[in-house]
């Protein structure tokens, strides 16, 4: 049963624009949520986090939104970038961080 | 300041054989973990350290052992390779809850 869901294989974008990446989550337990950016042949990037107390955290770029009542989370990119193009994937935790649960990633595409 | 490092990149195995997958990091974090990544599954975490000393299981512990003897290193054995450990390892470590880990860049394993 997955507790983190990335519900879009993949997303394409015209450079300049927006991209929003979604991800959905069943435990509220989760009191912790992430976004990483993974190139092929690396590991996953740390991009931005977000604790259950706040709705949105904003970091350049990125922005993350949390909607707690419907268990939703989305990553924000403005403008997008063709050095945006990688894997994202959506993390979440219980308060001490100690175990990620996280989505299966979303294939993001940035077009020139 | 090299981050996380993990050896090897690559590595074939036959079924049955064992082998030792190495991780260190030199930025004195606490928090240490190994997780594998699966086509279409996102990162599962295997097992996880607090500190020196101190490990515990993840989500998929079947069939690997960890040890955490020094701060800077946290090995993960394959006792007895099978072909559904054909997957790749990830290594991460943090500095403390409420920052994201960051990774090494992947052992990509085959069991045959």
């Amino acid at each position: 049963d997955q507790q983190v869901k990335q519900n879009s294989p993949s997303l394409s974008v015209q450079e300049g624009r927006i991209s929003i990446l979604n991800c959905d989550y069943t435990n509220s337990m989760f009191d912790y949520f992430l976004w990483y950016k993974k190139y092929p042949a690396e590991g996953p990037t740390f991009l931005i986090s977000i604790s259950s107390i706040k709705d949105k955290n904003e970091d350049g770029r990125f922005t993350v939104f949390l909607n707690k009542s419907a268990k939703h989370l989305s990553l924000h990119i403005v403008p997008s970038q063709p050095g945006d193009s990688a894997v994202y994937f959506c993390a979440a935790s219980d308060e001490y961080g100690n175990k990620l649960v996280f989505g299966a990633g979303t294939i993001l595409r940035v077009k020139s | 300041n090299a981050g996380v490092t993990q050896t090897p990149k690559f590595q074939v195995l036959k079924t049955g054989q064992s082998m030792t997958l190495q991780c260190a990091q030199d930025m004195n974090h606490e928090y240490m973990s190994w997780y594998r990544q699966d086509p279409g599954m996102g990162l599962r975490l295997i097992h996880y350290s607090v500190g020196a000393g101190i490990t515990d299981q993840g989500e998929v512990p079947n069939g690997y052992n960890v040890s955490r003897s020094t701060t800077e290193d946290f090995p993960l054995r394959l006792l007895s390779a099978a072909p559904s450990q054909t997957s790749v390892y990830f290594c991460a470590s943090r500095q403390s809850p409420n920052y994201g880990y960051t990774f090494g860049s992947g052992t990509r394993l085959t069991v045959v």
